[in-house]
């Protein structure tokens, strides 16, 4: 699975958009962008996955790059419950036997 | 549905104990598996099963083993607990096993401590 790369940590106030980046800089062509979060130490959650078209459903929108070689998670209006780690993860196939890193911990403030 | 979920929540264990992690989902999920947290770390994978009565190794299976009996359960064992086995252990299924794409769903989480 290729490796991805996230910033550790980011703030977003409420009612914004956050925007969250992932680098994926060797993914192959049949490898897919998925998105987990983990809200303060629960189980992860299934937010969205892509493989080259843009994707939006109803928690988020995944925005990933013409050479797919990074991507971004856009929550479009953040509150304080969307604070927690975000998980990018790439991987062929199916969504089983995730690769977790470390995520982005996205914290929202007032 | 009550989803995924795990027994018991939190557990403390002396070295050398032996113990069963319980793990249910009523969703008729094919696959299963267990991951462990570690603390400011990622999940890792341990053990996952494809289907009733067939399991395999993950990312960090030593230690551990697993048994599918059943569509529904998934249980941990842990055969000769030790301190480097603390950690918040993660179980999760999906209704697939396939190349198609299958969400995850997991469950509330087991807290052990193995002093």
């Amino acid at each position: 699975d290729a490796k991805t790369t996230q910033p550790t940590s980011m703030d977003c106030a409420e009612g914004r958009a956050a925007n969250l980046p992932c680098n994926h800089s060797t993914i192959s062509g049949n490898e897919y962008v998925y998105w987990y979060r983990q809200i303060h130490s629960q189980g992860p959650q299934y937010i969205i996955h892509g493989l080259k078209n843009n994707e939006t459903n109803e928690m988020a929108s995944l925005i990933i790059t013409e050479d797919r070689k990074s991507s971004t998670l856009i929550l479009p209006h953040a509150t304080l419950r969307d604070t927690a780690v975000y998980y990018c993860i790439v991987r062929a196939g199916g969504g089983n036997k995730l690769t977790f890193g470390t995520g982005t911990q996205l914290k929202v403030e007032l | 549905n009550a989803g995924v979920t795990q027994t018991p929540k939190f557990q403390v264990l002396k070295t050398g104990q032996s113990m069963t992690l319980q793990c249910a989902q009523d969703m008729n999920h094919e696959y299963m598996s267990w991951y462990r947290q570690d603390p400011g770390m990622g999940l890792r994978l341990i053990h996952y099963s494809v289907g009733a009565g067939i399991t395999d190794q993950g990312e960090v299976p030593n230690g551990y083993n697993v048994s599918r009996s059943t569509t529904e359960d998934f249980p941990l064992r842990l055969l000769s607990a030790a301190p480097s086995q603390t950690s918040v252990y993660f179980c999760a299924s999906s209704s697939s096993s396939g190349s198609g794409f299958y969400e995850q769903f997991f469950g509330p989480g087991t807290r052990l401590t193995v002093l």
